[in-house]
Formats: structure tokens, C-alpha cells, sequence
């Protein structure tokens, strides 16, 4: 059973501007909240994480928000690219495993 | 540095028939996991192998099973596959186990039961 909630399923945007992605949890034992993209035909690739003790992480375009009181967290990316165009998988990590929600289609319109 | 490679890209089996995939983590990588990929069921964890050792099972039926050899490299098998299998498998690496965050993944092998 999923114990990772992503929304929207899907989100068309125009270029430059705000994708907004978001996930709740479930389960407070988790100690690692990655976020993956993935284009077609391709594996899952690393975007950017954070982790519980950290409210707020930049890595250029990309930023994720982290409300542990609220079990949620959330990826912004902003001015947001054609490029960008890709599926978008929040995550969890609980020892060794990853515990993913179920993917955002986001599409970037030119 | 080549990436995770994962053979075959491709296959197409027929219902309790039998299939191996193969995964070879990046170099220096010792922890190899698997997932299945549906669009129903989205990315779900089948097993993680850390030096030849299974660390941590998914919630799959005994049918799908795995190995890690001294090398590294892992294979999983599917053994009296069903329509229900069809499914992109993607094999994970990382330099040790409990790195989760820290995966990189294989471009999959792309299985159908017919």
C-alpha cells in the first residue's frame, strides 16, 4: 500500500513558470525525502533531496519545502523549461529501501 | 564512468514461462537494488543485495527472487510469470547499503507476458 500521497498527477505549465509538486507521508520513522525525474524510456535519476532536520533546500531552479509538523514537503521549480518536461517522483527512504509516490507528468509548453 | 547497465532492454515471455534479468552496478558500487515499475502500481521495491547478501525484501510473492554475485553484479528472476509481471524493471546501485538516497538507476529491461 502506498504511504507516499503526489499530487497533482499531472501539470502543464508555460515556460518560466512555476511547477509546483506535492507529497504527504505517513510513516515519521523516514529519514530521507529525495525527489527523482524521470524521462521516457530512461531510469529514475536523483533531482535533489532533503532531509527531516531542514526545512527548505535550493539547488538552482529546484527547491524543496519541507513541513515535518504537517508531514509534507513539496518541489518548486521554478522558471520552469520544455527541458523540465519529464515525470516527477517524490520519495522515502527507510533503511535501505525507497518508498516512492506515484509520479506527476508535468509538461512545460514553449 | 559507464552507469548501471541492465540486459536485455527488451523481452517478450509467455505465461509460466521463466526470465533472469541482469544488472551491472556502476564500478565501486557493493549495493544493488530492484524495483518494478507499472503504470498501475507505480515504482515498487522488490529486494536489495549488499555483498552477495539479501538486506531487505519487498513485498513480492516468492516467485521473484534474486542474486548478487561477488563482482557485484545481480540478477532477479521471475519464475511462472503472469500477465500481471508485465512491468520495467530497474536494478539501482550505490557505493553502500542504506545509501538510498544516493541510487542511480538502470534504464530498465522492459518485460511482456503474453
Amino acid at each position: 500500500q502506498q504511504q507516499v500521497k503526489q499530487s497533482p498527477q499531472s501539470l502543464i505549465v508555460q515556460k518560466g513558470g512555476i511547477s509546483i509538486i506535492n507529497c504527504a507521508y505517513e510513516n515519521t520513522a523516514f529519514d530521507y525525502f529525495p525527489w527523482y525525474q524521470q524521462f521516457p524510456g530512461k531510469g529514475p535519476a536523483l533531482l535533489i533531496a532533503i532531509r527531516p532536520d531542514v526545512s527548505e533546500k535550493k539547488e538552482g531552479r529546484f527547491t524543496i519545502s519541507f513541513n515535518k509538523s504537517a508531514k509534507q514537503f513539496s518541489l518548486h521549480i521554478m522558471d520552469s523549461q520544455p527541458g523540465d518536461s519529464a515525470t516527477y517522483f517524490c520519495a522515502e527512504t527507510s533503511g535501505s529501501r525507497l518508498t516512492f509516490g506515484e509520479g506527476t507528468q508535468l509538461t512545460v509548453n514553449p | 564512468k559507464a552507469g548501471v547497465t541492465q540486459t536485455p532492454r527488451y523481452l517478450i515471455k509467455t505465461r509460466g514461462q521463466q526470465v533472469t534479468l541482469s544488472c551491472s552496478p556502476i564500478s565501486g558500487h557493493r549495493s544493488v537494488s530492484w524495483y518494478q515499475q507499472t503504470p498501475g502500481q507505480g515504482l515498487q521495491f522488490l529486494f536489495e543485495y549488499f555483498s552477495e547478501t539479501q538486506r531487505n525484501k519487498g513485498n513480492f510473492p516468492g516467485r521473484f527472487s534474486g542474486r548478487q554475485f561477488s563482482n557485484s553484479r545481480s540478477e532477479m528472476n521471475v519464475s511462472t510469470l503472469e500477465l500481471g509481471d508485465s512491468a520495467l524493471y530497474l536494478c539501482a546501485s550505490s557505493r553502500r547499503t542504506g545509501e538510498t538516497g544516493e541510487l542511480f538507476f538502470g534504464e530498465g529491461s522492459r518485460l511482456t507476458v503474453l
